[in-house]
Parts: C-alpha cells; sequence; structure tokens
C-alpha cells in the first residue's frame, strides 16, 4: 500500500528563521511526488512536480528535492505570508494521489 | 478567468438527509476528483472520472455516490448512509497526463447535526 508521511505536524518559525519539511514515502514505482500550499478553509494550490531522484524545484523562498525515500521542502528566509499547510502527495503508475496529513507552518514577524 | 466553483461554501443538514455538493470547471479538463478532508488530517479520495460518463471509487467511496453527465461538472451526493458526514468537501481537476497537478475548487464545508 502506497504511504505518505510528514513531518513534523506543526512548525513555528520566526520571520527569516530557514527550515526543512519532510515527505517520507513507500510506493510501487513513482510516476512523480507534488508538493501543495493550503490556506486555511481554502482549496490546496499546486506548488511543484518531481519525477526522479536528485530532482530540484525552486519558487521564490522554497526549494523541493527529491531522493529515493523522501523528500524535503526547505524554506529560505520565510516571511509571515508563507504561513500555511503545506501537503505532499504521491502517484504510483495509474493510480491517484496519496496525500500526506500536511504540515502545519507558522512563521511569526 | 478559468477555474473550478464549489456551492454552497457552507451547507447544513438534519441527519437522514440527502445532500448534493456541485463541482463546476472551466478549464477543460477531462480528470475531476471528490476529496474529503477532516480535521488535522490530509486529503482522502472519494470518487474520481477520467473522462464524461464513467467514474471510480476511490478509498472512502461508501456512503457516497457521483455523476459525470457533462465534461464541466461532476456533483457529489452525500447519501445518509454515510456515518460521518460532517467535513471540508474538495473538488479539483487536471488535464490528462498531469494527474498529480491539480488544481482545487474553494471546498464546501458540510454540517450534519
Amino acid at each position: 500500500e502506497d504511504q505518505v508521511t510528514q513531518s513534523p505536524e506543526a512548525l513555528r518559525l520566526q520571520e527569516g528563521e530557514s527550515s526543512s519539511l519532510n515527505c517520507s514515502y513507500t510506493v510501487s514505482g513513482l510516476r512523480g511526488l507534488f508538493w501543495y500550499r493550503q490556506d486555511p478553509g481554502k482549496g490546496p494550490e499546486f506548488l511543484f512536480t518531481l519525477y526522479s531522484a536528485g530532482e530540484e524545484k525552486e519558487k521564490e523562498r522554497l526549494k523541493a528535492t527529491l531522493t529515493k525515500k523522501e523528500s524535503f521542502l526547505h524554506i529560505t528566509a520565510p516571511k509571515p505570508e508563507d504561513s500555511a499547510t503545506y501537503l505532499c502527495a504521491v502517484q504510483a503508475t495509474e493510480t491517484p494521489l496519496v496525500f500526506g496529513k500536511g504540515t502545519r507552518l507558522s512563521v511569526i514577524a | 478567468d478559468g477555474g473550478i466553483t464549489q456551492s454552497p461554501k457552507y451547507l447544513f443538514r438534519k441527519e437522514g438527509q440527502n445532500v448534493t455538493l456541485s463541482c463546476e470547471q472551466n478549464l477543460n479538463h477531462d480528470a475531476m476528483y471528490w476529496y474529503r478532508q477532516d480535521p488535522g488530517q490530509g486529503l482522502r479520495l472519494i470518487y474520481y472520472s477520467q473522462i464524461v460518463n464513467d467514474f471510480q471509487k476511490g478509498d472512502i467511496a461508501e456512503g457516497y455516490s457521483v455523476s459525470r453527465e457533462k465534461k464541466e461538472s461532476f456533483p457529489l451526493t452525500v447519501t445518509s448512509a454515510q456515518k460521518n458526514p460532517t467535513a471540508f468537501y474538495l473538488c479539483a481537476s487536471s488535464s490528462p497526463g498531469l494527474a498529480g497537478e491539480q488544481y482545487f475548487g474553494p471546498g464546501t464545508r458540510l454540517t450534519v447535526t
């Protein structure tokens, strides 16, 4: 069974304090790993797709990386507007996405 | 502007009543999905449809039903058989070959008392 585990469940950072969120996965035949951002009471917003180990993607203060067993979402010098829940999802070949429970990030000014 | 609309944003029902949640998209996407999200939980797949007039059960389909008569519409009915219907319901869509890059609607929060 495909599984996705995200850690930590919650993370509180001071503005400018860089950190990383983790997404560990077990899947047969990874087709892709996906990161989403979700603001309270809203639908998730797609951020990144990673297809193979060693791949990296960047967007503003966020950088996503992928190994054979996990993915990291690095947040550099975060700002309060980066506060959100970050969701990781994996897709095995020809199957729907499996989501993790998310990491709730709070960035304090 | 292209996007996904869900209505209503908040919905209240009495126990034992069926209720239908609306989902419409104008992105010309073939695939559409329904997810349920409970507090502190990730998204769990209820049903998905990859083409008009066809749909498949997800991980938690019991107590729910769907139809896909039009490409742009994918309504979800929460039946009285669903034991714990109170939740946040999210609809999404995606292009062919990009099933992981999903566009989500704003969600409907259903409360059943």
